[in-house]
Formats: structure tokens, sequence, C-alpha cells
């Protein structure tokens, strides 16, 4: 079956030290993978989007690799910050759906001082 | 900010019911989508509309409907309301198809 999963417990770390978010999916053949954050109460925010043939992309402080072999998508914020602290989702964009995306359940990220 | 507005942002519903809620797009973006988010999940797919044309559909009954009208605004209408139905519905513009989406900030749907 298809499916798409993020890591399912919340992330804790420490101001400054580098988050990785991990999105693993299987059944699934994307054209792109994007992500989002999410705050409470909130629609999501466009962050990245990554093609299948892009290994890394990199904006500011945050970076994705995509990895169609294993079926797998890093999201890192480097020097994390308490404002990072919201919710992380991961998307895929399939080829010939039109743009819909399938999104994975989410992250929660807390980033202490 | 987005610039796609939803409304309303609360609404309260009895099952059975019907209801109608609306999103208004970015100026020049083509491709509007709906989406349900129920409480710790992720967004889950209803449909996509591309100029004013269905696009596309997830995995919900045809008691889900839409339209698109040409001033880039939107409308999702339920039908005989469910209690499963409560979540927060959000709609999404892209200038065109396989682009980042624009997400408004959602409706709150509570069914009783």
């Amino acid at each position: 079956s298809q499916k798409i999963e993020q890591n399912s417990e919340a992330l804790n770390i420490q101001e400054g030290k580098t988050a990785t978010l991990t999105c693993n999916y299987t059944n699934y053949s994307p054209a792109y993978l994007q992500w989002y954050r999410q705050d409470p109460g909130r629609g999501p925010v466009f962050l990245l989007l990554i093609r299948e043939n892009e290994k890394e992309k990199r904006k500011e402080r945050l970076k994705v690799t995509f990895d169609t072999t294993l079926k797998q998508s890093l999201f890192h914020i480097t020097a994390s910050q308490p404002a990072d602290s919201a919710t992380y989702l991961c998307a895929l964009d399939l080829y010939n759906q039109g743009g819909k995306l399938i999104f994975g359940q989410g992250t929660e990220l807390s980033v202490k001082p | 900010e987005t610039g796609v507005t939803q409304s309303p942002t609360h609404l309260i519903k009895t099952r059975g019911q019907q209801v109608t809620l609306r999103c208004s797009s970015q100026s020049g973006h083509n491709t509007v989508s709906w989406y349900q988010q129920a409480l710790g999940q992720g967004p889950q797919f209803i449909f996509q509309y591309y100029r004013e044309e269905e696009n596309g559909r997830g995995n919900f009954p045809p008691r889900f409907s839409g339209l698109q009208f040409p001033n880039y605004s939107s409308e999702l209408n339920v039908n005989a309301l469910e209690l499963d139905d409560s979540a927060l519905y959000l709609c999404a513009s892209s200038p065109t198809l396989n682009t980042e989406a624009f997400f408004g900030q959602g409706t709150r749907l509570t069914v009783v």
C-alpha cells in the first residue's frame, strides 16, 4: 500500500543545535517533494521544494535532501531557534496528478532556549 | 501573509445540515485546491480546480463539491454533514500546476 511517514515522535532540541526531520514514503513516485511549516490553528506555509533529479536544496538555515532510491527526504534546520518551534509537514507532488499534494502527518519540533 | 483568505474562520453546524466555505485566492492563481485536516494529522486532498474545471479529486464522497469562479474565488460545499466532517478545511492556491501552494488560514468546522 502507499504510505508517507514522518517522525511520529515530537522532536525536542536545544537552541543552536541542528534539527533533522525525516520523511519516508513507499509505493509513490513523486516528481517533487515539498516541505511546509504549520503553526497551531494556522494554514501550512511553504518552505522548500525539491525535484526528483535534485539531491539537495538550501535556503538560509534550511536544507532538504531527496533520495529517490531510499525513498526518503531529510529536512535540516541549522542553528535552530525557539521561533522554529512548529509542526513540519512533508508533501509529495506526483507525476500527472496536477499538483495534488499528499501530506505526511507532520513532526512537531520544539526548540528550547 | 499568503494572500489567500478563507471565510468564515470558525463555524458550528448540526449533523445533516449543509455548509459552504469560501476562499479568495491570489490574483493570477489559476489553481485552487481544498484540503481537510483532522486534529494531529496532515492535510488530506479533497479536490482541485484549474481554470474553473475540476482537475482531480481525492477519496471523498460526492457530498463534497466545489466551484471555482473567474475572479479567483472558490467554494467548498458539504451536504448532509456528519460528525466526522469536523476538521480544519484549508484552501490553497498556486499560479500553475506542480508549484508551491499558498494556503489560507483555514476554516475550523465543528459538527455537533
